[in-house]
């Protein structure tokens, strides 16, 4: 199996911040790798796929980059609707593996 | 609009059984292999399993495999997960998702959209 890891688990930063989430495979996957917002009490949101494709409606401080084995997810200008937990996903093999998420929070 | 509801969850003793449901609409169901995920209070994501378009094709993840069925009706277009002797590390919140493509693991994929989930309690 793929093993994600993401850091960090966790940072606190503030509105207006530049913020970068690292997410490293285990093995290469290519591009192969899906970035997903989840807020407390509510299920996850595709924000980017394949590596650094927006899904629809994505505000453009979202970008992510990477190919191999090591990718970044970057909020260039962190807003207040985007305090939530991120998580990566390898898409390359079955299973389907996680990263275990880093939360942001409120500085 | 896309929409995904789950149903089925509830609280079952160890080595007992559930069947979850996933209804979906808005989109041509057959077309799309689906998914379960779960998620663990407090935790990360899981990915469960996976079926074909046609329902030809599964995958367990290997803490599943052999006490979790998905299934698919697609006249219906309801995904299915039918839990048999669950265990205590059963407990989770369990989504339903959409993959990408019909096929249960073509490469690249992802998941979108999600349902709100359904939460299953393992306790004695």
């Amino acid at each position: 199996d793929i093993q994600m890891t993401q850091s960090p688990s966790s940072l606190s930063a503030s509105v207006g911040d530049r913020v970068t989430i690292t997410c490293r495979a285990s093995q290469d996957i290519k591009t192969f790798l899906n970035w997903y917002q989840q807020k407390p009490g509510k299920a996850p949101n595709l924000l980017i796929y394949t590596a650094s494709n927006f899904q629809t409606g994505v505000p453009s401080r979202f970008s992510g980059s990477g190919s191999g084995t090591d990718f970044t997810l970057t909020i260039s200008s962190l807003q207040p609707e985007d305090f939530a937990t991120y998580f990566c996903q390898q898409g390359y093999s079955v299973p389907r593996t996680f990263g275990q998420g880093t939360k942001v929070e409120i500085k | 609009e896309v929409q995904l509801l789950e149903s089925g969850g509830g609280l079952v003793q160890p080595g007992g059984s559930l069947r979850l449901s996933c209804a979906t609409s808005g989109f041509s169901f057959n077309t799309y292999a689906m998914s379960w995920v779960r998620q663990a209070p407090g935790e990360g994501l899981e990915w469960v399993s996976v079926i074909s378009g046609t329902g030809s094709t599964t995958h367990y993840a290997d803490s599943v495999k052999g006490r979790f069925t998905i299934s698919r009706d697609n006249s219906k277009n309801i995904l299915y997960l039918q839990m048999n002797n669950l265990r205590d590390e059963d407990t989770a919140r369990y989504f339903c998702a959409r993959d990408r493509a019909a096929a249960a693991a073509s490469g690249g994929d992802w998941f979108d959209p999600w349902g709100q989930g359904t939460l299953v309690t393992v306790s004695s």
